[in-house]
């Protein structure tokens, strides 16, 4: 059963990059595309970005100019960049497996992975 | 952008209660709308796929409806575990979501 781990730093400075990595576990990261999802505090889900295993990618145009998202097969793991932060990127970070049965959605999720923008 | 809109933002109902949540599209999705329940400080849970189709693993009180811009969400007899907060997100190439329904113990 395949298992996703977000990790990475809990704080961050503003203005700086933050980084976070998403483990993908009991499965193997090719033939699907990966998510990230973030969720500030009492707030909605919003989707930041997914990549194919390949190496395409879509990101959120509101975020388009500071997303990158990669992945790297050889260790099963996909990541996030996040650049120039403030506190409005304050949120549980999430990752999460866009599965394609003739439709798409996100049917497994990690347990997320809390960043706090702060000086 | 496609803009998602849940109705109501927040709902109180008892055990044993038939509850429907509403999802509208700011244009046709057609049944590219997704489903999905989140308890406090766990990650969202897919429930219901492509408008209508069940996760597996998903109770059966739990159904999806509707197409185009329209859709609900419906739980046909509240159990204990169901008080949670239930977002719509649609599955186009950009994705969005709802902002969220709070379903609260009355």
């Amino acid at each position: 059963q395949v298992q996703l781990q977000e990790s990475g730093p809990g704080l961050v400075k503003p203005s700086e990059t933050l980084s976070l990595t998403c483990i993908v576990s009991g499965g193997s990261i090719s033939n699907h595309y990966w998510s990230w999802i973030r969720q500030p505090p009492g707030k909605g889900l919003e989707w930041i970005g997914y990549i194919y295993y390949s190496g395409s990618t879509n990101y959120n145009p509101s975020l388009k100019s500071r997303v990158t998202i990669s992945v790297d097969t050889s260790k099963n793991q996909f990541s996030l960049k996040l650049s120039s932060v403030t506190a409005a990127d304050t949120a549980v970070y999430y990752c999460a497996r866009r599965r394609y049965n003739y439709y798409y959605y996100m049917d497994v999720w990690g347990k997320g992975t809390t960043v706090t923008v702060s000086s | 952008d496609i803009q998602m809109t849940q109705s109501p933002s927040s709902l109180s109902a008892s055990v044993g209660d038939r509850v429907t949540i509403t999802c509208r599209a700011s244009q046709n999705i057609g049944s590219y709308l997704n489903w999905y329940q989140q308890k406090p400080g766990k990650a969202p849970k897919l429930l219901i796929y492509a408008a209508s189709s069940l996760q597996s693993g998903v109770p059966l009180r739990f159904s999806g409806s509707g197409s185009g811009t329209d859709f609900t969400l419906t739980i046909s007899s509240l159990q204990p575990e169901d008080f949670a907060t239930y977002s719509c997100q649609q599955s186009d190439s950009t994705l969005t979501f709802g902002q969220g329904t709070r379903l609260e113990i009355k």
